[in-house]
């Protein structure tokens, strides 16, 4: 069975500062790992994507992420924050085999951006 | 091109009663999934269905259910509702193959008195 662990619930960056939120997953296969962001009221967008190619992944909004097999993990970075990256982010696992349109999310991570 | 609709956006209902949720995804798109939002469990898979067919279903009772026209076009419906039910419930389409991109809407939020 899959599953996801974002580590921390809340995280707090000043604007201009790095922005770091972890996630460890667990898959019985190879996995495919996804960041989504959610803003107020709305639904989810996805960031980035990771599906065996490179394991540095671009995304949206200046995001990336880096998958690391050896440590099951799948962090989200973006360098400098921005006011506008306050939301909250999901990292997220397919489910594999013939799991269509199922995937497993963690409990998600809200980020807050201090001027 | 259009995004996913999902209507109706807000909604309240009383225990006991039942509730359909609309959802007509991206135009091409013929894999609709949907998810239930709550604080408590987070983000949660109900079922897929691709090609009027369902594929793929989550650990929810048999009081959810859904069902996809040939137009893709998909409507979920929760019978009896509970005060538990109340949640955002998120539709989201795709192309229908691993990995790819789920689109979700913007959910429809359900209210249970």
């Amino acid at each position: 069975a899959q599953s996801v662990t974002q580590l921390g619930s809340h995280v707090s960056v000043s604007e201009g500062a790095l922005v770091l939120l972890r996630c460890n997953y667990s898959s019985s296969v190879p996995p495919y790992l996804f960041w989504y962001v959610q803003y107020p009221n709305q639904g989810l967008q996805l960031l980035l994507k990771y599906t065996s190619a490179a394991t540095l992944v671009k995304g949206i909004n200046g995001f990336e992420a880096e998958f690391k097999k050896s440590e099951t993990s799948f962090h989200l970075t973006k360098p400098s924050a921005h006011m506008s990256d306050a939301a909250e982010y999901f990292c997220a696992v397919d489910a594999g085999g013939t799991s269509y349109g199922k995937l497993t999310f963690g409990q998600g991570t809200i980020l807050t951006v201090h001027p | 091109k259009a995004g996913v609709t999902q209507t109706p956006r807000y909604l309240i209902k009383t225990r006991g009663q039942q509730v359909t949720l609309s959802c007509s995804p991206i135009s091409g798109h013929r894999s609709v999934s949907w998810y239930q939002q709550t604080p408590g469990q987070g983000l949660q898979f109900l079922f897929e269905y691709f090609s009027e067919t369902q594929r793929n279903k989550g650990n929810f009772p048999g009081r959810f259910s859904g069902r996809q026209f040939s137009n893709s076009r998909s409507e979920m419906n929760v019978s009896t509702l509970e005060l538990g039910d109340s949640a955002l419930y998120l539709c989201a389409s795709s192309g229908g193959t691993r990995a790819g991109e789920l689109f979700f809407g913007e959910g429809s939020r359900l209210t249970v008195l």
